[in-house]
């Protein structure tokens, strides 16, 4: 079964560290992998995705097929990085599988 | 940008009553989803909708619950008898093509009591 694990539910640093969100996943064939990003009242978005390979808001993610892992980082955090962020997998039909989610607080 | 719009924001219903959630994707999309999320739980798929006929569902998805596409701009969500177990935050999310980013709405919170 399709399965993305986020193991921590809360994630506290401060402005300036670095911060790493952990996903790992389990699904068969090839998965397209995501993060998404529900900031404070507002609306689920799209933050990466892994075939687009690019950095948004500072964010990176690689994907480790090895590892079966899809990591979000940034080197320096900022406070408007708090949010609820979900580590997502996509197959065919683009049904999508959602981690928990973790939250993550950026304190001054 | 262009948004997916959910109504009501709010609803609050009587166990064992139908309650149809509504959804207004963005115009020129293809593919439509309902997700909800139980307090405290993930983000669960319940159904996808392409070319007017459900394309896959979710075990969640029973009898009780039924999606249309009435008039070509309208995606609803029908629970039929409402449950306790069915109280979560349901979003509504269409995509243009199945291999495009998924536009959220902004949910609707389902109190069943």
């Amino acid at each position: 079964a399709q399965r993305v694990t986020q193991p921590e539910k809360l994630l506290s640093v401060f402005k300036g560290a670095p911060v790493e969100l952990k996903c790992n996943y389990s699904y068969s064939g090839s998965p397209e992998l995501f993060w998404y990003v529900q900031y404070s009242r507002q609306r689920l978005q799209l933050l990466l995705r892994h075939i687009s390979r690019e950095s948004i808001k500072g964010f990176t993610a690689d994907l480790n097929k090895g590892e079966t892992s899809f990591h979000l980082k940034k080197p320096f955090a900022q406070e408007e990085d708090s949010a609820m962020y979900y580590c997502v997998a996509g197959g065919s039909n683009y049904k999508l599988t959602f981690g928990k989610g973790t939250l993550l607080t950026v304190n001054p | 940008e262009p948004e997916v719009t959910q109504t009501p924001s709010h609803q609050v219903t009587q166990m064992g009553q139908e309650v149809i959630l509504r959804c207004v994707p963005i115009s020129n999309h293809l593919y439509f989803y309902w997700y909800r999320q139980i307090l405290g739980q993930k983000v669960e798929f319940l159904v996808s909708f392409y070319n007017n006929e459900i394309s896959e569902k979710s075990e969640i998805f029973d009898d009780q619950f039924s999606v249309e596409r009435p008039d070509g701009s309208n995606f609803t969500l029908k629970i039929r008898s409402t449950k306790l177990e069915d109280s979560a935050m349901y979003f509504c999310a269409s995509q243009w093509t199945g291999k495009e980013k998924l536009f959220f709405g902004s949910g609707t919170q389902l109190s069943v009591l």
